[in-house]
Order: C-alpha cells, then structure tokens, then sequence
C-alpha cells in the first residue's frame, strides 16, 4: 500500500513571502498521479495543483509550482507571494493510474499567513 | 460546475443509533467516494463505488456500510454508532477513466459528534 507522508503540521509565513511544503511518498508504481489540495475553515477540498508520474517537468499554477523529485519520491509545494486567502490546511495525495481515482491522503500542513 | 452535496453539515447522535449520511452529486459520476478525516492522520478512504450497487471496501471499513441505488446518490450507513467515529466525514465523486484531467470533487463534509 503506498503512504504519503507530511512531515510539517504547521507552516507560518508573511504576507508576500514563499513557503514550502514537503510531502514524502512511498510507492513501487512507475505510473501514478500527485495531488495537493487546499481546505479552508469553510471545509471546502479545492484541488491547487496535479503532476503526472511520467512527465519531468514540474507543475505550475499561477502562484503555486511543485518540486517533484520522482527518484527521491519528493512532491513539494511552493506557494509563491503568499497571500491571507492562502491560510488553510494543505493536503498532499497520491493516486495510483488504475485506482477507480481513489486518493490517499498526508496527514497535512497547516498554513498560517501573517500580515 | 460539479456540485456534490452532503445533507448535513453538523450531526449529533447518541450511541448506538443508526445513522445515514447522505451525499448526492449533479455530474453523472461513476465513481463516489466516502473518506474520514481526523487531525493528524489526514483524509482515511471508508469505501467508494464504482457504479450503482457497486461497493469496495476502502482502509477502514470496519463499522460502516454504504448503499447506492441511484448513481447520484451515496449514502454512509453507521449500524450502531459510537464515540469512536466521532470524526469529519467527506464525500466525493469523480467520473468514470484513468486520466489525471479528471479530478475528485469533494462535499462540504459532516461533522458528525457521537454521544
């Protein structure tokens, strides 16, 4: 079964600075599918950002970009230029090629933006 | 846009009650997914379908059931409840294929206290 670890239960940054968030995974798959998803206090899973296994460059979404790191099974999240709409709780996901689009889910990082 | 919605948003049931929740989605998905969230352990998947009156057991099945006899509609069943399913429970569906361009679009979730 694959785990995805996150290792930060709580992130803090400043208006306008840049945080990173680690996620870890543990997988035997070459095929597969990486996820982070954003949820604020309003409970709502907005998905922030997608990378395919097999594609080497790494994803980009206006102030979000990943560091995904196949080998080492790194899938990172910068969130550039933070702004106070960006304090929720992050969750990395895995998802296997052929799971029915079953996710598993990190444990999660809390993002607290200071103005 | 999807809508998946779940009926409730605060639940509270004593011990040992039978409890329904319930989650419909608007986009004629074929797959629907119920997970469990709790702090520190992250979104755990209870059991998901695949079609109508199809069910797989997820990680924790044990205390759970689900039905679903409409497409639309995915309900999670606690036979008896107890305080340890105390929990936040999320609801989400995703339409049918392997490919990443077709994401999980999640409720609102209920939280649901078991007295």
């Amino acid at each position: 079964a694959q785990t995805v670890t996150q290792s930060q239960p709580e992130m803090s940054v400043q208006e306008a600075e840049t945080v990173t968030l680690s996620c870890t995974y543990d997988t035997s798959e070459s095929d597969y599918y990486l996820f982070w998803y954003k949820q604020p206090p309003s409970r709502q899973m907005i998905l922030v950002i997608r990378q395919e296994a097999y594609k080497q460059q790494n994803a980009t979404e206006n102030r979000f970009s990943v560091n995904f790191q196949k080998a080492a099974k790194s899938f990172s999240l910068k969130i550039s230029d933070s702004q106070l709409g960006d304090a929720a709780m992050y969750f990395c996901a895995y998802r296997s090629a052929d799971s029915w689009g079953k996710l598993q889910f990190g444990a999660g990082t809390q993002v607290v933006v200071t103005p | 846009d999807v809508k998946v919605t779940q009926s409730s948003r605060y639940l509270v049931k004593r011990t040992g009650e039978k409890v329904f929740l319930e989650c419909v989605q608007d986009m004629d998905h074929e797959n629907m997914f119920w997970y469990r969230q709790d702090p520190g352990l992250g979104l755990r998947l209870i059991y998901f379908s695949y079609d109508v009156k199809m069910k797989e057991k997820g990680d924790i099945p044990e205390g759970y059931s689900v039905s679903r006899e409409k497409k639309e509609r995915f309900s999670l069943i606690l036979e008896s409840a107890s305080t340890n399913q105390t929990s936040m429970y999320l609801c989400a569906s995703r339409g049918a294929g392997s490919s990443y361009n077709s994401p999980l679009h999640f409720g609102n979730g209920t939280r649901l206290t078991v007295t």
